[in-house]
């Protein structure tokens, strides 16, 4: 079945630094990946839309200057934080489309802890 | 304005139950309808999906009630167990783009 790999799992970091999450489809081709925030108890809200070559989709109200996404090639989409304040702790998760049909297959998350 | 609705936002169920989450929906775009398990700190995982064309669905346990007049669909759990507990969100999708549901915790007693 199709596999998406996130990477790190949790990560910690020093308000102001930035932060990088890599977001890997292992056994197949993803043009379009998606990136979602996660808060406790809640559901998960999308945050961007990633397409290989191109520019990332935002959703409203997610601000693209801070979250800097990049879709180098059809198996990596990465997210990075910028600039990141203790508000911007959550559950990050990616997803991508492939493997069975019409299926979204998402990474385990990584869970962000500003400090 | 939230597109998917689900409920309960969350279930108590003995051993060998059935546990049923509802949810519905707004836009008649949506054209795929999946539910999700989720357990702490992982991201969701597919349990079964279902498009408007069909009524229901059985995978196994799990059963996927779908009412496109009402723009209702329902999670049937049928003999739950203490390993089904969990949260599930309730998911439907248009133009590429997956809207969750609220989520519903189910806690599944021995």
């Amino acid at each position: 079945g199709a596999v998406v790999s996130q990477h790190p799992s949790r990560v910690i970091c020093k308000s102001g630094t930035s932060v990088k999450i890599e977001c890997r489809s292992l056994d197949f081709q993803a043009t379009t990946m998606f990136w979602y925030r996660q808060f406790p108890k809640q559901s998960l809200m999308l945050m961007a839309t990633s397409n290989e070559g191109s520019k990332a989709t935002y959703e409203q109200g997610v601000e693209k200057d801070k979250f800097l996404i990049n879709h180098a090639s059809l198996t990596l989409s990465t997210l990075t934080v910028t600039s990141a304040h203790p508000e911007d702790s959550s559950f990050y998760i990616c997803s991508a489309r492939g493997g069975a049909s019409y299926g979204y297959t998402f990474g385990s998350g990584t869970r962000l802890t500003v400090v | 304005q939230q597109q998917v609705k689900q409920s309960p936002q969350s279930l108590i169920v003995q051993k060998g139950g059935i546990s049923i989450i509802n949810c519905a929906y707004e836009n008649t775009a949506f054209d795929y309808f999946p539910w999700y398990q989720q357990f702490p700190g992982k991201g969701p995982a597919l349990l079964i999906a279902i498009r408007p064309d069909v009524s229901e669905k059985k995978e196994g346990r799990f059963t996927i009630s779908f009412n496109k007049s009402a723009k209702q669909f329902s999670l049937h759990i049928m003999d739950s167990q203490p390993g089904d507990s969990a949260t599930y969100f309730c998911a439907a999708a248009k133009g590429g783009k997956l809207i969750f549901g609220q989520g519903t915790e189910l806690s599944v007693k021995p």
